[in-house]
């Protein structure tokens, strides 16, 4: 059971450049969700997903896509990197809301924008 | 829309004295309550939880939290604090939408 997993876990980019974080899960869990992090504002959610073909805005959407094709498959897109984008970021997948569960977070992917 | 407020940005304690963290939330509806921890160059772990029911939560490594839904607070608490527990802690509020939303933290150091 590999749990969450984010790829890749290092990336630099330059300016103006796209790319795709990917995340994956095998748990089967309806809702999963992209954050990033960055020293003393906490994690901020970017967008989430409640099932596969639903997704929605959080705290911080600019600048990010995503999808939800599968179940098990939650990519964030940065369609043009800025400097301002260099975080962490995780990925974090859940049971729906009614059960008893907490959230699974993958180990994060560093990304650096120049 | 819920939000999370972590009071305290920087707490600096000795070895063996006692903690608490505060943690205040805003959403109308019922709420499930989490602190996470994060030690230097590692990942979120769970400390503790609350979903329902007896609302003084015992979670691992000696900490506790208790959910007062009068004051929309649950503060995380420990007795004795280890220079191990230097680490950077948050809390975070699920809402009806299953949307989880974090504090902005409190960095611990613990100085030996």
């Amino acid at each position: 059971n590999a749990g969450v997993t984010q790829t890749p876990k290092f990336q630099v980019l330059k300016t103006g450049q796209s790319m795709t974080l990917q995340c994956a899960q095998d748990m089967n869990h309806e809702y999963m969700s992209w954050y990033r992090q960055d020293p003393g504002m906490g994690l901020r959610l970017i967008h989430y997903s409640v099932g596969a073909g639903i997704t929605d805005q959080g705290e911080v959407p600019n600048g990010y896509n995503v999808s939800r094709s599968t179940t098990e498959d939650f990519p964030l897109r940065l369609l043009s990197a800025a400097p301002s984008q260099t975080s962490v970021y995780f990925c974090a997948s859940s049971y729906s809301r009614g059960r008893n569960y907490g959230y699974t977070f993958g180990s994060g992917t560093r990304l650096t924008v120049v | 829309a819920q939000s999370v407020s972590q009071h305290n940005h920087h707490v600096i304690l000795s070895e063996a004295a006692s903690l608490e963290l505060g943690c205040n939330y805003s959403y109308g509806g019922t709420v499930n309550l989490f602190w996470y921890v994060q030690y230097p160059g590692q990942h979120l772990q769970l400390l503790l939880k609350y979903f329902s029911g007896d609302p003084l939560v015992k979670g691992i490594k000696g900490f506790e939290a208790e959910f007062i839904k009068s004051k929309f607070s649950f503060n995380l608490r420990k007795p004795s604090v280890q220079w191990s527990d230097t680490a950077e802690y948050f809390c975070a509020v699920r809402g009806a939408t299953n949307k989880l939303i974090f504090g902005t933290g409190t960095l611990l150091a613990v100085q030996p």
